[in-house]
């Protein structure tokens, strides 16, 4: 157990509104990430931090932002959710060079 | 080309009987290798890290071969709780970047 939540674990929404979705890790892990799963696809990266404050993007960054103002928390924003954000997004943490993930949050944009 | 590749499945097996997943990867300068386990809307969870030497867990044995570029994934003595989608993923070296495969979806069958 790596200790790491996300919340909400479900979320409906609708296009257009602002969506935060919150990982919360328990072991001051340095590297967090973001990913989003759809079908037909891999994880896919969005974020990741590498630090408080410190952030880069990965390959399907655009319309999502981040925040890490606390190492144990790593926030994703959707600025104004679209029909194809709707996916199931993943935190995760590395150790070493294993990656260990959080339980999801499926979210649905209307 | 898709960095990592496996065949989709599903593969449906019997209970005991031995299955094998390969995983193909495109890039050269990965660095480090796993095998994680996803069970249906759940968080993929680590199942091997995959060294140059080949390792073994229990029933379960991976491999690298450099010069192919794959790895792969051998199981033993299948159980019905093994049944779930395994993903490949790969580590770019000198990155913080985890490269998934879309997962080899395996039945086992009573």
């Amino acid at each position: 157990d790596a200790g790491i939540t996300q919340s909400p674990r479900h979320k409906v929404t609708e296009t257009g509104t602002p969506v935060t979705l919150r990982c919360h890790q328990t072991e001051n892990h340095r590297y967090m990430y973001w990913y989003r799963q759809d079908p037909g696809h891999g994880l896919r990266l969005i974020h990741y931090s590498y630090g408080v404050k410190d952030t880069d993007k990965g390959e399907v960054s655009d319309g999502y932002s981040v925040s890490r103002s606390k190492t144990e928390d790593f926030l994703l924003t959707l600025e104004s959710a679209t029909s194809s954000q709707t996916s199931v997004y993943f935190c995760a943490i590395s150790f070493g060079r294993e990656q260990f993930f959080g339980p999801g949050t499926r979210l649905t944009v209307l | 080309r898709k960095e990592v590749e496996q065949d989709p499945g599903p593969f449906n097996v019997p209970e005991g009987a031995t299955v094998a997943f390969n995983c193909t990867y495109s890039n050269s300068a990965s660095q480090s290798f796993f095998w994680y386990r996803q069970d249906c809307r759940k968080e993929p969870k680590l199942l091997m890290s995959v060294y140059s030497s080949g390792n073994e867990d229990g029933r379960f044995t991976a491999q690298l071969n450099r010069a192919s570029q794959y790895i792969s994934l051998l199981i033993r003595d299948s159980k019905l709780s093994d049944s779930a989608t395994y993903l490949c993923v790969v580590n770019k070296s000198g990155t913080y970047k985890y490269i998934f495969g879309t997962g080899t979806r395996l039945k086992v069958l009573a």
